[in-house]
């Protein structure tokens, strides 16, 4: 099993541009999550699925949309970047939304916005 | 969820047991500990998990404390790849005590160094 991918590793962007943030994993989990990470911050997070189809916000979802289409994929939208939103992102998966406790983590992307 | 607190910082031997402390005195009945780490520039990992009985898997050991207000985390002989930051988190376990709530908040956890 790859595990939790998350393409691309870097990215650069000028504020306006839109892109999005990659993330598959082939564990057949149900729940997939979305986390930012600031320097000297702990993660905060941003989307969450608990099944395909099914999306909710976290703690910092403004600036960002998320879909569910496929069990596997959950993929981050950037509408419109700002330089705020430089960041490192990492995406998440669990079996369950029940078992949030024991995510498996990508290796992240690393964002900047000028 | 319950909220933790942990040292900033810690430094440990190479070779030495090191211990991780997490103090998590608003913890209720159905609430698990679970321990984290992420190594720099890298993905956090899960390490191990516990409600009320110490537990012990390859990569580390949990004691909790019997009224449950607090838990260390132990490392037995800690290498130069263990630097990395600890996170202490509580929240519901896995047996669906928790639905409308699958989130896990992180806080800024606790900076181990081993020193060679």
């Amino acid at each position: 099993n790859a595990g939790v991918t998350q393409t691309p590793k870097f990215q650069v962007l000028k504020t306006g541009q839109s892109m999005t943030l990659q993330c598959a994993q082939d564990m057949n989990h149900e729940y997939m999550s979305w986390y930012r990470q600031d320097p000297g911050m702990g993660l905060r997070l941003i989307h969450y699925s608990v099944g395909a189809g099914i999306t909710d916000q976290g703690e910092v979802p403004n600036g960002y949309n998320v879909s569910r289409s496929t069990t596997e994929d959950f993929p981050l939208r950037l509408l419109s970047a700002a330089p705020s939103q430089t960041s490192v992102y990492f995406c998440a998966s669990s079996f369950s939304g029940s078992d949030v406790g024991r995510q498996f983590f990508g290796p992240g992307t690393r964002l900047t916005v000028l | 969820d319950a909220k933790t607190t942990q040292p900033t910082s810690m430094d440990c031997a190479e070779g030495r047991a090191a211990n991780l402390p997490c103090n998590h005195s608003t913890i209720s009945g159905n609430e698990y500990v679970y321990w984290y780490r992420q190594i720099h520039s890298q993905g956090p990992q899960y390490i191990i998990h516990g409600l009320k009985n110490n537990e012990t898997n390859e990569m580390a050991s949990l004691i909790i404390t019997e009224d449950r207000k607090s838990s260390t985390l132990i490392l037995p002989h800690a290498t130069l790849r263990d630097t990395a930051v600890y996170y202490c988190i509580v929240r519901g376990g896995p047996l669906g005590s928790n639905f409308g709530n699958e989130k896990l908040t992180f806080g800024t956890g606790t900076r181990l160094t081993i020193i060679p």
